[in-house]
């Protein structure tokens, strides 16, 4: 599978705190993206990294990326409850890959307490 | 309007049911997308339209049939489903021809579809 893997699954923590998740993924890459989704509701866009690129910062939100390991973290500082979401990586499969083709890890379930 | 309007919002059908699921956008996208989303799970592609022609089709069963009649609308038949096909379908638009390289979607909110 070209998936992302996310890591780790599952994570609570309390308002304030940092959050990290990291994406493992298995092949050459274009970019990589960040999906937000609250339940039950459509992807929120949250940042893209290219190949390029190994740090990038959008708000609250701070992506990395290392192409030789093959991987990508998300970080969310200070969090609120609000953040309160399942959150996705996405690979486009790099050169060789169908134009098209978004690959999603299985995500990592963010829980945010008051 | 940046926004990805899905109808309905909920469906339940039978299994000798034939439906239409519906997704608009008024961004001026030329790529949409069908994605099927199982409880805890990853979204998976199903089809992708480039400039009203389709252009993925990743081997979904003809039970699901999609349709753009226009740049800004896409449906998805829906014929004969099976309990197994319950789920989440999420309609998604992209800028550009079929996703180049630097581009992100924009995912309506989904119609949570249930088989009986």
């Amino acid at each position: 599978s070209q998936q992302g893997e996310e890591d780790p699954q599952a994570l609570s923590i309390q308002e304030g705190e940092n959050a990290t998740m990291n994406c493992s993924y298995k092949t050459s890459i274009n970019n990589l993206q960040w999906y937000r989704q609250n339940s039950g509701r459509g992807l929120v866009h949250l940042i893209l990294i290219r190949s390029n690129e190994r740090e990038k910062h959008s708000g609250r939100l701070r992506v990395t990326l290392d192409t030789s390991k093959k991987s990508s973290s998300l970080l969310i500082t200070a969090s609120r409850a609000a953040d309160t979401a399942s959150y996705f990586c996405a690979t486009d499969g790099g050169r060789g890959s169908t134009l098209g083709r978004l690959y999603f890890g299985r995500g990592t379930q963010l829980t945010v307490w008051p | 309007d940046t926004e990805v309007t899905q109808t309905p919002k909920h469906l339940v059908m039978g299994m000798t049911n034939k439906k239409s699921l519906k997704c608009e956008q008024h961004m001026g996208h030329r790529a949409m997308y069908w994605y099927k989303q199982k409880a805890k799970k990853p979204p998976e592609l199903m089809f992708v339209y480039s400039y009203e022609k389709l252009s993925i089709n990743e081997s979904v069963p003809s039970r699901f049939s999609p349709e753009c009649p226009n740049s800004s609308l896409l449906n998805l038949h829906l014929h004969a489903l099976q309990p197994e096909d319950s789920a989440l379908y999420l309609c998604a638009s992209s800028q550009g021809s079929v996703l180049p390289t630097n581009e992100k979607l924009f995912f309506g909110s989904g119609t949570q579809l249930s088989v009986l």
